[in-house]
């Protein structure tokens, strides 16, 4: 089974517009971690965030914020006011306590148009 | 280095070949890991290192693939006979301390490789 689940696999927006990117994810354990990563084309991955499971205040930086939920098991990114530099493929991961890799989604290509 | 590099950026193969991939870690990094990503997928995790202990070998595809880390750094990973399927660009990332639970990953910008 998907341990962590990127439903929306293209999103484009016109700039300027919010776009909110969604992430569910799936463990037992009562530990874990989870993270968002940016890929844009030059293909290098870039950690955004980190969130461990204790840990359920939404955070804001800048024009991004994460929506941590674990009732429902996601952790969603929001993009407010995008711009064209916001273009890349954004993937979430998880880490469960113990384990020596992540799980990543299979990410969500986001568009911005000018 | 600033930041985990690897060699080459590209490498074009025949089928049946076997090919060498390099990472350079972040200096002083004591983790390091392997993953693959194929066109349109997510990242599927190949191998971590940890210091001089074992490593954990339990996401290679198959007996085809291995790697290794020299003295705590540079890491090879290694795909013989390769086959058309291994098409796809390899990621290397480091850490600094054990675990991916409490250090985010530094990615380097991968090797993308296509088996002809």
């Amino acid at each position: 089974a998907q341990k962590v689940t990127q439903a929306q696999t293209e999103i484009s927006v016109v700039e300027k517009e919010d776009v909110t990117l969604d992430c569910v994810y799936e463990t037992r354990d009562t530990t874990y971690y989870l993270f968002w990563y940016k890929q844009p084309p030059s293909g290098e991955l870039v950690f955004l965030i980190r969130r461990n499971s204790f840990d359920e205040q939404n955070e804001i930086s800048g024009r991004y914020s994460w929506n941590f939920q674990k009732s429902t098991s996601s952790f969603n990114f929001t993009i407010t006011a995008s711009q064209v530099v916001d273009s890349a493929v954004y993937f979430c991961a998880l880490s469960e306590r113990g384990g020596n890799q992540f799980y990543f989604g299979t990410g969500t290509s986001l568009t911005v148009i000018p | 280095g600033a930041g985990v590099s690897q060699s080459p950026s590209n490498k074009v193969t025949e089928k049946g070949k076997d090919v060498e991939l390099r990472c350079d870690p972040i200096s002083g990094h004591t983790a390091l890991y392997w993953y693959r990503q194929s066109l349109g997928q997510g990242l599927e995790f190949l191998i971590y290192f940890q210091g001089n202990s074992a490593p954990d070998k339990s996401g290679l595809p198959s007996d085809r693939f291995s790697a290794e880390r020299t003295g705590g750094s540079v890491s090879t990973l290694t795909i013989q006979r390769t086959q058309q399927e291994d098409s796809a660009v390899y990621l290397c990332a480091s850490s600094l301390t054990s675990g991916p639970s409490y250090n985010e990953q530094f990615f380097g910008p991968g090797t993308r490789l296509t088996v002809l």
